[in-house]
């Protein structure tokens, strides 16, 4: 069965640096999602990605955030500097046109 | 007033009794609804997908949707301890790349 594949799956990181993490989504999806949940926390919508261009993104969603597609495959979730705060678990999501969003297993990021 | 509302619990109830997990919503524009299963540490599993009021049957899984009264359930029949998760609501406006909203997941247990 097609799945989201995400990695790492787990990154430790230090303060301020930057951070890449990836995510192949279901491949006849057009619609890719990151999702983030703080322990403990609800789901949290970050970002809508659709014909190579952001849809919506949340206040959540900063300058320090950036989404990509470099290819035909890939989808990479992008934080510059990275916090304390943004310590999650961040969740990679592929829709299909009828609207059934499937999620990634996620990557943990931990910043020290 | 919270968009989605959902009670953290948790739930504990033993082997083979059915099971009542409930959201409400306060933005009537919602029209797509979804329960997902989240694992420790997992990514949410879709469950079920509905779009009209009514009930949806999958297995052990039916999906109720009240849209008039803002209120949507999931029961769980003959639960097995395997079923012990945490259960997740969500829903959203409109197909296209609109997000989900999140509730806050219901905790359960299935005692053997």
């Amino acid at each position: 069965e097609p799945e989201v594949t995400q990695t790492p799956s787990h990154q430790v990181t230090q303060m301020g640096q930057e951070v890449i993490l990836r995510c192949v989504p279901i491949s006849n999806h057009l619609y890719f999602y990151w999702y983030r949940q703080i322990l403990g926390q609800k789901v949290e919508f970050l970002v809508s990605f659709y014909n190579n261009e952001i849809s919506e993104k949340s206040e959540i969603f900063d300058d320090q955030f950036s989404v990509e597609r470099p290819d035909g495959s890939n989808f990479t979730l992008k934080i510059r500097s990275t916090k304390l705060e943004d310590s999650a678990m961040y969740f990679c999501a592929s829709r299909t046109d009828t609207g059934e969003l499937f999620f990634g297993e996620g990557s943990r990021l931990t910043v020290l | 007033q919270k968009e989605v509302e959902q009670d953290p619990g948790p739930l504990s109830v033993p082997e083979g009794a059915i099971v009542s997990l409930n959201c409400t919503y306060s933005n009537s524009a919602f029209q797509y609804f979804m329960w997902y299963r989240q694992y420790s540490r997992k990514g949410p599993e879709l469950l079920m997908y509905t779009y009209s009021s009514g009930n949806k049957e999958d297995g052990r899984f039916t999906a109720q949707v009240d849209k008039s009264s803002k209120y949507i359930s999931l029961f769980i029949r003959d639960s097995q301890p395997s079923d012990s998760a945490t259960y997740l609501c969500a829903m959203t406006r409109i197909q296209g790349a609109q997000k989900l909203v999140f509730g806050q997941g219901t905790r359960l247990t299935i005692n053997p």
